[in-house]
């Protein structure tokens, strides 16, 4: 089967520095993705990791350990309209992408 | 250039109706796919195409058809409506590729009643 675990809800201060952890076990693996989602909007694509080590991407970076199955979005000087869901998803060994429950992301001042 | 057009954005059935759900894009993607988001259930999808003429089920597919007679358009069908088909609907296309991120349309919100 296959397994993707994110936090359900994480809250940070506006300027600061925010990690969210993503784990996965999937049949297979042919990338990583982070999604951000704002409330009531569509997913729109962050970032994507398919080799070890990290990626970056102004704020926001991403880095994968495929041996561990483990993935963090780190989000830096954090401002309000951060405030979203992030969703990490999985290409396995399919064309299928799969994605986590995903995690809220409260920023306040 | 549009991107991915979803039709309609809102729709209210009642138990046992049957309905169609349009997505349209205009990017020349081969892969579609129908997910539904379902609060504290995150995206599950529900079937995908990887070219004209082909589909293939996802996660949970029962109590839905779709079909794909052209690259641009990929109708999702629910034959007999049920109140557990309550949901936000997305349809997302890619290129192709393994690095190819999925381009959302904008949402049709479904209830069932």
């Amino acid at each position: 089967g296959q397994n993707i675990d994110q936090p359900t809800e994480m809250t940070a201060t506006e300027g600061a520095i925010v990690q969210i952890n993503c784990t996965y076990q999937t049949s297979g693996f042919n990338g990583l993705f982070w999604y951000q989602q704002h409330a009531g909007e569509a997913p729109t694509f962050l970032s994507y990791n398919v080799l070890d080590g990290l990626e970056e991407k102004g704020r926001f970076s991403s880095f994968l350990s495929r041996s561990k199955g483990y993935s963090y979005l780190l989000l830096k000087e954090l401002q309000m309209k951060d405030s979203a869901s992030y969703l990490c998803a999985v290409r396995g060994d399919t064309d299928k992408l799969i994605f986590g429950t995903g995690t809220r992301l409260q920023v306040f001042p | 250039n549009a991107g991915v057009t979803q039709t309609p954005k809102f729709q209210v059935l009642k138990t046992g109706q049957s309905m169609t759900l349009q997505c349209a894009q205009d990017m020349n993607h081969e892969y579609m796919s129908w997910y539904r988001q379902d609060p504290g259930m995150g995206l599950r999808l529900i079937h995908y195409s990887v070219g004209a003429g082909i589909t293939d089920q996802g996660e949970v597919p029962n109590g839905y058809n779709v079909s794909r007679s052209t690259t641009e358009d990929f109708p999702l069908r629910l034959l007999s409506a049920a109140p557990s088909q309550t949901s936000v609907y997305f349809c997302a296309t890619a290129e192709g590729t393994n690095d190819s991120p999925l381009h959302f349309g904008n949402g049709t919100r479904l209830t069932v009643t």
